[in-house]
């Protein structure tokens, strides 16, 4: 199975600076990552598919880069609606797995 | 607009049932893949189990794989997670999600709102 390694697991940062949120897996995996918002009591949104293509409607401040077995998320400058849990998930291969999740708070 | 609707959920006793359905609108059903992921009180995503548009090919996450039974019914534009010898640590959010899987490209672009299945005595 391909682990998928998140860091760091929480963030505190302030409206305005730049995140950047790294997911390594455990073996290769193409292009076959992907990027979600969870914010509490809600269904995980997806930002990013393809390690670097943003979801239609999803904000430019988000980007995401990589392929292989190391992958960026970048936020340029977080504004206060983007604090919330991220997560990465790798579609190549079963069994689908995800990160475990970075936790952006508010410094 | 795609809307996913999950419903069946409840508090069962360890070892038994429960079967959850997502009903499914605003897309071409049976085009698509289907997946269910959970969500444990507190805790991290985990995928469960995913079907394909004709649902002639399954797949389970072995946490889950010979108790789980993933189905769907296309006349129905229905998706079906039938949960058996349920344990406390299947206690989750279980998302329904339609899984985009074209020539290059896959990804869970619409997720419903959860149904909470608590296993407990």
């Amino acid at each position: 199975d391909i682990q998928l390694t998140q860091s760091p697991s929480f963030l505190s940062t302030s409206v305005g600076d730049r995140v950047t949120i790294t997911c390594r897996a455990s073996q290769g995996i193409s292009s076959y990552l992907a990027w979600y918002q969870q914010k509490p009591g809600k269904a995980p949104k997806l930002l990013i598919y393809g390690a670097s293509t943003l979801q239609s409607g999803v904000p430019s401040r988000f980007s995401g880069s990589g392929s292989g077995t190391e992958f960026t998320l970048t936020i340029s400058s977080l504004q206060p609606e983007d604090f919330a849990t991220y997560y990465c998930q790798q579609l190549n291969s079963y069994p689908l797995t995800f990160g475990g999740g970075t936790k952006v708070e508010i410094k | 607009e795609v809307q996913l609707l999950e419903s069946g959920g409840g508090l069962v006793q360890p070892g038994g049932s429960l079967r959850l359905s997502c009903a499914a609108s605003g897309f071409t059903f049976s085009s698509n893949a289907m997946s269910w992921v959970r969500q444990a009180p507190g805790k991290g995503l985990e995928w469960v189990s995913a079907i394909s548009g004709s649902g002639g090919s399954t797949y389970y996450a072995d946490s889950v794989k010979g108790r789980f039974t993933i189905s769907r019914d296309n006349s129905k534009n229905t998706l079906s997670l039938q949960l058996n010898s349920l344990r406390a640590e299947d206690t989750a959010v279980y998302y329904c999600v339609k899984f985009t899987a074209a020539t290059g490209t896959r990804f869970f672009d619409y997720w419903g709102q959860g149904a909470l299945v608590t296993v407990s005595s």
